[in-house]
């Protein structure tokens, strides 16, 4: 089984600073996909950015980068010029890349403030 | 907006009754996936339907029960409620589940906010 595990339960960052939220997962499996989801106040779930196991290039959505160590099973979420509509609590979750059953396993989260 | 609709919003109800959540997926996605989000357990896969057929299972109770229908819109019936079952229920969407990139990604709908009193 899969664990996703998210040990920093709160972060604050300044407006317009950068910060970086940490993830980690275990797994034995080799090809799988890892994304960044974001849950505003509104409770929406809102998919920030994914990225591909087999590909050494670590994925940006434009102000949101990623630095995946696959060796090391890290996977952290870089949000560059923080906004106030970053406040929101983020999820790292795991997929595996099986076809049959693709369900997202979700790490507890972290709330992210951002300070204006 | 995902594209993805569930109703209804809220819902309020009392133990031992039974309640249907519905969900639309964005259109052209075949799978569709239930999620269920408490404070304790954290957001739990319930269950995926692949155009019309279930895919797999996962920390589903007993008295939860789903289908997918022709026109791919999903139910999630839950029954013989318990105050436990208060939670945020999610449907999310994909195009497929297999192939690759973007076919993988899922979009969630607003959720349906159970309160069991």
């Amino acid at each position: 089984a899969q664990t996703v595990t998210q040990s920093q339960p709160e972060m604050s960052v300044q407006e317009a600073e950068t910060v970086t939220l940490s993830c980690t997962y275990d797994t034995s499996e080799n090809n799988y996909y890892l994304f960044w989801y974001k849950q505003p106040p509104s409770r929406q779930m809102i998919l920030v950015i994914r990225q591909e196991a087999y590909k050494q290039q670590n994925a940006t959505e434009n102000r949101f980068s990623v630095n995946f160590q696959k060796a090391a099973k890290s996977f952290s979420l870089k949000i560059s010029d923080s906004q106030l509509g970053d406040t929101a609590m983020y999820f790292c979750a795991f997929m595996k890349n099986t076809g049959a059953n693709s369900k997202l396993t979700f790490g507890k989260g972290i709330t992210l403030s951002v300070r204006p | 907006d995902s594209g993805v609709t569930q109703t209804p919003k809220h819902l309020i109800t009392a133990t031992g009754q039974r309640v249907t959540l519905r969900c639309s997926p964005r259109s052209g996605d075949l799978s569709v996936y239930w999620y269920q989000q408490s404070l304790d357990q954290g957001l739990q896969f319930l269950i995926q339907y692949y155009n019309g057929e279930e895919r797999a299972k996962g920390n589903i109770l007993e008295r939860f029960s789903a289908q997918q229908f022709p026109d791919l819109h999903s139910e999630l019936n839950l029954s013989s409620l318990e105050l436990g079952d208060s939670a945020l229920y999610f449907c999310a969407s994909s195009v497929s589940s297999s192939g690759s990139g973007r076919a993988y990604e899922q979009y969630f709908g607003p959720g349906t906010r159970l309160t069991v009193t």
